[in-house]
C-alpha cells in the first residue's frame, strides 16, 4: 500500500522558513516524479512545484520561484520543500503527491499557517 | 500559465440523475508525445483529493464506472450517469501537460 506521510508544518513569521518532508513507502520512490499541492484555507487546489524521480529537473509555479526549493532524497524514499521568505498567502494545507502529469496518490497533508 | 475553468461551479443534484462538469483550459493539451494529461480529481469533505479520471478519460481503479471522462484540445467533461449520496464532494480538472501545471477553481457538488 502506497503511503505518503508529511511533516514538518508549524507557525512561521512572515520573512520566516520552513521545511516540509515527505515520508514515502509502498513504492519503489527513485523511480517516481513527485509534486507539492497546497489548499488554502476553504479554496481551491493549487500545484505548487514538482521534481524529476532523479532529481535533476525541479518545476515551480511562479509565486513559489525563488523562494521554495524543492528536493528529494531517493537513499531514504523522502521528498522536502524548503519554503523561505514565507507569506501570509502561503498559509495552506501542504499535499505531497506521487507523479507528476499524471499525479495519483496524496497524503493527508500538513498545515503551514504564516502568521505573527 | 494555462488557466483552467470549470462549470458550473456549483451543481446541486437530484440522487440518481446524471451530472456533468466542464474544464476548459486557455491553451491545448496535446503534449508533444501525442498524450493529453487532463486528470480530474475529487475531494470529499474533509478527506485528501482523490484521482477519478487520467489522460482525459481512463478511469482509475476502483472508481465506479458510473464516472466518465472525455474531451479533447481546450474542452473536456467529466460525467457521473446516476449521482449517489457518496459522490459529494468538490471535483477539480488538472493540466500536466503545460508546466506549472494548474487546476480548475472546482466544482461543488451536493444533493440537492
Amino acid at each position: 500500500e502506497v503511503q505518503l506521510v508529511e511533516s514538518g508544518g508549524g507557525l512561521p513569521q512572515p520573512g520566516g522558513s520552513l521545511r516540509l518532508s515527505c515520508a514515502t513507502s509502498g513504492f519503489t520512490f527513485s523511480s517516481y516524479d513527485m509534486t507539492w499541492v497546497r489548499q488554502a484555507p476553504g479554496k481551491g487546489l493549487e500545484w505548487v512545484s514538482g521534481i524529476r524521480a532523479s532529481g535533476e529537473s525541479t518545476f515551480y509555479t511562479d509565486s513559489a520561484k525563488g523562494r521554495f526549493t524543492i528536493s528529494r532524497d531517493n537513499s531514504k524514499n523522502t521528498l522536502h520543500l524548503q519554503m523561505n521568505s514565507l507569506r501570509a498567502e502561503d498559509t495552506a494545507v501542504y499535499y505531497c503527491v506521487k507523479g507528476l502529469r499524471i499525479p495519483d496518490d496524496w497524503g493527508q497533508g500538513t498545515l503551514v499557517t504564516v502568521s505573527s | 500559465d494555462v488557466v483552467m475553468t470549470q462549470s458550473p461551479l456549483s451543481l446541486p443534484v437530484t440522487l440518481g440523475q446524471p451530472a456533468s462538469i466542464s474544464c476548459r483550459s486557455s491553451q491545448g493539451l496535446v503534449y508533444s508525445d501525442g498524450n493529453t494529461f487532463l486528470n480530474w480529481f475529487q475531494q470529499r469533505p474533509g478527506q485528501s483529493p482523490r484521482r477519478l479520471i487520467f489522460m482525459v478519460s481512463k478511469r482509475d481503479s476502483g472508481v465506479p464506472d458510473r464516472f466518465s471522462g472525455s474531451g479533447s484540445g481546450t474542452d473536456f467533461t467529466l460525467k457521473i450517469s446516476r449521482v449517489e449520496a457518496e459522490d459529494v464532494g468538490v471535483y477539480y480538472c488538472m493540466q500536466g501537460t503545460h508546466f506549472p501545471f494548474t487546476f480548475g477553481p472546482g466544482t461543488i457538488v451536493d444533493i440537492k
